[in-house]
Parts: C-alpha cells; structure tokens; sequence
C-alpha cells in the first residue's frame, strides 16, 4: 500500500541550530516527492519538490531535501533555523500515474529561543 | 496569476444545518482536491475532481458531496452537520491532479 511517514510528531530545536525532518515512502511507482509548510490556521504552502534529476533539490526560505531512492526517503534539511520557521510540516508523495498526493501526518517544529 | 482562493474564511453552524464551502483554483488548472484538516485526525482527503468529474474519493461519508463546475470553480456541501464536522478545509489546485498542488488559506468550520 501507498504510504508516507513522518516519525517525528514534533521536534524541538533551538534558533540557530541545523534541522533534519524525516519522510519515509512506500510507493510502487517512481514517485513525485513533496515538503510543504503550514503555519497556524493557514494553507499549505509548498517549500519544495523532486520530480527526477538531481537528488539534491533546493527550495525556499533556505530549505533543501535529499532524495534517497535506496532508503525510501526525502528528508528535509535546514542548516540554521529561525523562530519563523515555527510551523508544521508536511511530506507527500504522488505520481503521474495517480490522481492524488499521499499525506504524512506532519511534523510540528518548535524553535526554542 | 492569483492564488488559490476559498470563501467563506469563517463559518459558524449549528448542528444539522448544511454549508456549501466554495474554492476558485488557479487560472489554467483542472484539478480541484479538498482536504478535511483536525487536530486529531491530521489531514485527509475528501474527493478530487477534474473537468467537472469526481476522480478521487476518500473514505468520508455521503453528508460530504461536491461538484466542479466548467470554470473549474469547485464547492462542497456538508449536509446534516455534526460537532465533528468542526474543521479547517482546504482546497488544492493542480494543472492535471498528481502533481504540484497549491493551496487556498482554508475555510475554518465550527459546528455548534
């Protein structure tokens, strides 16, 4: 079955420090690969995206993530994080094979001062 | 080109009425996905349509129905709401429906 997870529902880190989320995939096709963020009581807005190429892929608000077919998983990177990135984030995998994205459960970062 | 844009922003309702939620997806897109989002529940999919056609179901009663029209506006209806039915729904638009998805801000629910 389709799947993606999320196994951290919420991290803690401290403003300035460096941020890795983790997103893990079960998909059987060669998927399109998604990280959005969401700040309180809004939408979603897209940080970034892996469609093929260069597994490395650069988003906004200084914010990359790593394809790694072998291991099934997208993480999300940030090297120095600001309290405005305070948010929940979430990873999702689709294809175009397929009419729908599939949702991780999302992660919530809390940046400590 | 203009956001994703949903209407109402706030909604207050009182159990067993009905609510029509409306979403105008971006210029040029066809496809028009809602979402219900709760705390406890996370983010789940309620349906997909694409050129006025249903595509994608979630597993969401039938109290939840909507439609798109040939502008690719799309609504949904909720009828006999419930307290559970409290929520933020956002509506997503896409070029062809498996790819890059933007988002509307949502229209948050409160079911009394």
């Amino acid at each position: 079955a389709q799947s993606v997870t999320q196994p951290d529902i919420h991290i803690t880190v401290s403003e300035g420090a460096s941020l890795e989320l983790r997103c893990n995939y079960s998909y059987g096709a060669t998927p399109y690969l998604f990280w959005y963020v969401q700040s309180p009581g809004q939408g979603l807005q897209l940080l970034l995206k892996y469609f093929s190429g260069d597994t490395l892929v650069q988003g906004i608000k200084g914010f990359e993530a790593e394809f790694k077919r072998s291991q099934s998983s997208f993480n999300l990177r940030k090297p120095s994080v600001h309290w405005s990135d305070a948010a929940e984030y979430f990873c999702a995998v689709g294809a175009n094979s397929n009419y729908q994205l599939i949702w991780g459960a999302g992660t919530k970062l809390i940046i400590k001062p | 080109k203009a956001g994703v844009t949903q209407t109402p922003r706030y909604l207050i309702k009182t159990r067993g009425q009905q609510v029509t939620l409306s979403c105008s997806p971006i210029s040029g897109h066809r496809s028009v996905s809602w979402y219900q989002q709760t705390p406890g529940q996370g983010l789940q999919f309620l349906f997909e349509y694409f050129s006025e056609t249903q595509r994608n179901k979630g597993n969401f009663p039938g109290r939840f129905s909507g439609r798109q029209f040939s502008n690719s506006r799309s609504e949904m209806n909720v009828s006999t709401l419930e307290l559970g039915d409290s929520a933020l729904y956002l509506c997503a638009s896409s070029e062809q429906g498996g790819e890059t998805q933007y988002f509307g801000p949502g229209t948050r629910l409160l079911v009394l």
